[in-house]
C-alpha cells in the first residue's frame, strides 16, 4: 500500500524560496509520475507540475515556469517542489499526488489517483 | 491555461440528486476522454472519485456517475447522502504532458 509523506508546515518571508519534500513508502517509485497540486485558503485545486522519476522528465504548467523546480531522488523514493521568489499569493497547501495510468498500465489515461496530506506554506514578512 | 468553470455551489435533500458542470474547451474537455473528478472534504486531501468520463475507481458507490457532451463534463449524485457534503473538483488533461483543473463546487445536503 503505497502512500505519500509530506514534509511539515513552512513559515517563508516574501523573495525566499522553499522546498517541500514528498516520501512515496512502499511500491515502485519510478513506475509513476509525481505531480505537485496547490491550494491556496478557500480556493480550488492548481496544477503546478510534475517529474517522471524514471525517466528524470519535468513537465510545468506555463504560469510556474521559470520559479518551480520539481525534482526526485530515486534512492529515497522522495519527490522535491521547490518555488522560489515566493509572494504572498503563493501562500497555500501544496499536495503531491500520484499520476499514472489507470486502471493499469495500459491504459491510456493518466489520473492523479493517490494524495498526500498537504504541506502548509505561508508567505509573510 | 483557464480553470474548468463549475457553479459555486449544489444542494440537495437527503435522496435527492443533484449534477455538478464542469465547463472547458475544445483544447481540454472537449479534447480528449479524459476526464476526472475529486471530492474534498474540509482539510483533507482530494479523493479520487471518476475517471475516463463515467468510470469508478474500486470503492467508490455508484451513486457517483459522469459524463460529457461536447466541452461540459458532469458529476451526478443520485440518493445524495450527509456524508456527500463536501467540495468536488474536475480535471481534464489540457494536452503536452499538462492538466486543469476546475473551479470547484461545493454540495450542500439540506
Amino acid at each position: 500500500q503505497v502512500q505519500l509523506l509530506q514534509s511539515g508546515a513552512e513559515l517563508k518571508k516574501p523573495g525566499s524560496s522553499v522546498k517541500v519534500s514528498c516520501k512515496a513508502s512502499g511500491g515502485t517509485f519510478t513506475s509513476y509520475t509525481i505531480s505537485w497540486v496547490r491550494q491556496a485558503p478557500g480556493q480550488g485545486l492548481e496544477w503546478m507540475g510534475g517529474i517522471s522519476p524514471m525517466f528524470d522528465t519535468t513537465n510545468y504548467a506555463q504560469k510556474f515556469q521559470g520559479r518551480l523546480t520539481v525534482t526526485a531522488d530515486k534512492s529515497t523514493s522522495t519527490a522535491y517542489m521547490e518555488l522560489s521568489s515566493l509572494r504572498s499569493d503563493d501562500t497555500a497547501v501544496y499536495y503531491c499526488t500520484r499520476l499514472l495510468p489507470y486502471p493499469s498500465g495500459s491504459s491510456p489515461y493518466w489520473y492523479f489517483d493517490l494524495w498526500g496530506p498537504g504541506t502548509l506554506v505561508t508567505v509573510s514578512s | 491555461q483557464s480553470a474548468l468553470t463549475q457553479p459555486r455551489s449544489v444542494s440537495g435533500s437527503p435522496g435527492q440528486s443533484v449534477t455538478i458542470s464542469c465547463t472547458g474547451t475544445s483544447s481540454d474537455v472537449g479534447a480528449y476522454e479524459y476526464v476526472s473528478w475529486y471530492q474534498q472534504h474540509p482539510g483533507k486531501a482530494p479523493k479520487f472519485m471518476i475517471y475516463d468520463v463515467n468510470k469508478r475507481p474500486s470503492g467508490v458507490p455508484d451513486r457517483f456517475s459522469g459524463s460529457k457532451s461536447g466541452n461540459t463534463a458532469s458529476l451526478t449524485i443520485s440518493g445524495l447522502q450527509a456524508e456527500d457534503e463536501a467540495d468536488y473538483y474536475c480535471c481534464s488533461y489540457a494536452g503536452t504532458y499538462r492538466y486543469v483543473f476546475g473551479t470547484g463546487t461545493k454540495v450542500t445536503v439540506l
